[in-house]
């Protein structure tokens, strides 16, 4: 898997969007960037994937930038149950199972 | 998504004594997988709990401190062996599913939150 690299932490205002980067400057042709978040005392919940397109869903939206270096986590209306840890992770789409979760980024939605 | 059920959901356990987590999935899934995360820390995995043969274990685990049964393919069982206050983690069970497209996705139950006194 290739290595990523997020910030420790970062606020939101509630109702504001949040905007997590990713970098991932050795990413490989073949490789996907997923997200997933951790709240606290759960274990991780699958957000989002993309490969080169920008993708949306009911959680959220990814952007991924043309030279696939780096992606964004956009929450679009942060709430405070979005409080949580944010690990961006880059892998091939098979083998999901054996995936790498670095230190990720603890994401704190304020009132 | 498939869902996961762990037991037990935590425990405290005296050093020298083992514990056996279960994990039960709500589905057929070919892949399984037990991770640890200690405190503060992210995930690391485990091993690969293999149906029908013995578990694939990642570099610096065990199949002595950690034997993994996975009976069928949606049961599947952590044991840690002889505890010590080291082994205060966060255990989680994962399955792998279908996205379609050639494209899994991993799913993760709530963790077992062992400390050990």
């Amino acid at each position: 898997d290739a290595k990523t690299t997020q910030p420790t932490s970062m606020d939101c205002a509630e109702g504001r969007a949040a905007n997590l980067p990713c970098n991932h400057s050795t990413i490989s042709g073949n490789e996907y960037v997923y997200w997933y978040r951790q709240i606290h005392s759960q274990g991780p919940q699958y957000i989002i994937h993309g490969l080169k397109n920008n993708e949306t869903n009911e959680m959220a939206s990814l952007i991924i930038t043309e030279d696939r270096k780096s992606s964004t986590l956009i929450l679009p209306h942060a709430t405070l149950r979005d409080t949580a840890v944010y690990y961006c992770i880059v892998r091939v789409p098979t083998n999901a199972g054996k995936s790498t979760f670095g230190d990720g980024t603890t994401l704190t939605v304020k009132p | 998504s498939a869902v996961i059920s762990q037991k037990p959901s935590r425990d405290i356990c005296q050093r020298g004594t083992s514990l056996t987590i279960q994990c039960q999935v709500d589905s057929q899934v070919t892949m399984m997988f037990w991770y640890r995360q200690q405190p503060g820390q992210s995930l690391t995995l485990i091993a690969t709990a293999n149906q029908g043969s013995e578990a694939t274990y990642e570099s610096g685990f065990v199949i002595d401190k950690f034997p993994i049964s996975r009976p069928n393919l949606t049961f599947s069982t952590l044991t840690v062996s002889n505890m010590s206050p080291e082994d205060s983690s966060i255990y989680l069970c994962s399955v792998e599913s279908s996205l379609g497209s050639m494209n899994t996705e991993a799913f993760f139950g709530q963790g077992t939150r062992l400390t050990v006194v």
